[in-house]
């Protein structure tokens, strides 16, 4: 068990530049989840994948931001046209498709958008 | 609406005293409950979970968390800190029988540990 990694630990980019991150998680686990987190917050869920299926996606994820797992195993996360309102540390966190199974954060994506 | 509520933003305890963080929640029927926490720049570990059963949930590191339904609430405790545990805690819940685990956070407790 490697953990769930995310790639890379930061990120900087301009106002208005496309970002990519990507996560691999835990090899055996086909749910893979993406939450945001800004600075004196709790997390905050953005959007949920069973293998490639994209099954729930929050409100708070706007048309600039677009998740994907095609393979049903790494999953990406592109933001277009960053704003500065998009910097945080992106969570990316995996579990089994059983009832009860908890899910395993990777260490995140830190992005500042200047 | 559905919330969860960690009343304490910030907490100094001294190494070797006892912790109690607490979290209520705001929920139609009883959540599954969740407490993780985070070092700076990590993410988030898993502490310990309550479905149901015993409402007394033994964790890692030492930790406990009691679930009283008639306060909705889900404190976690510690009986004797380390220095170690300098960090941020959160309290995590999902609707129970739900068909994905969209957790919802708490906004944290930061703990400080004078040694």
């Amino acid at each position: 068990d490697t953990g769930v990694s995310q790639d890379p630990r930061h990120k900087i980019t301009k106002r208005g530049q496309n970002v990519t991150f990507r996560c691999d998680p835990i090899s055996e686990h086909n749910r893979l989840y993406w939450y945001r987190q800004t600075l004196g917050q709790g997390p905050e869920f953005l959007t949920y994948f069973q293998n490639e299926a994209q099954l729930e996606k929050s409100r708070l994820l706007s048309d600039r931001f677009s998740a994907e797992r095609p393979k049903g195993s790494f999953s990406t996360l592109e933001i277009q046209r960053t704003e500065q309102g998009d910097s945080a540390m992106y969570l990316c966190a995996s579990s089994l498709a059983v009832q009860n199974s908890p899910l395993h954060f990777g260490n995140g994506t830190r992005l500042t958008v200047t | 609406a559905q919330s969860v509520t960690q009343p304490d933003i910030h907490i100094t305890v001294s190494e070797g005293a006892s912790l109690e963080l607490r979290c209520n929640y705001s929920y139609g029927a009883t959540p599954y409950l969740f407490w993780y926490v985070q070092s700076p720049g990590q993410g988030l570990q898993l502490l310990l979970k309550y479905f149901s059963g015993d409402t007394l949930v033994q964790g890692i590191k030492g930790f406990e968390a009691e679930f009283k339904r008639s306060q909705s609430s889900f404190n976690l405790r510690k009986p004797s800190v380390h220095w170690s545990d300098a960090a941020e805690y959160f309290c995590a819940v999902v609707p129970s029988g739900a068909g994905s685990y969209q957790l919802t956070f708490g906004k944290g407790t930061k703990l400080s540990v004078i040694p």
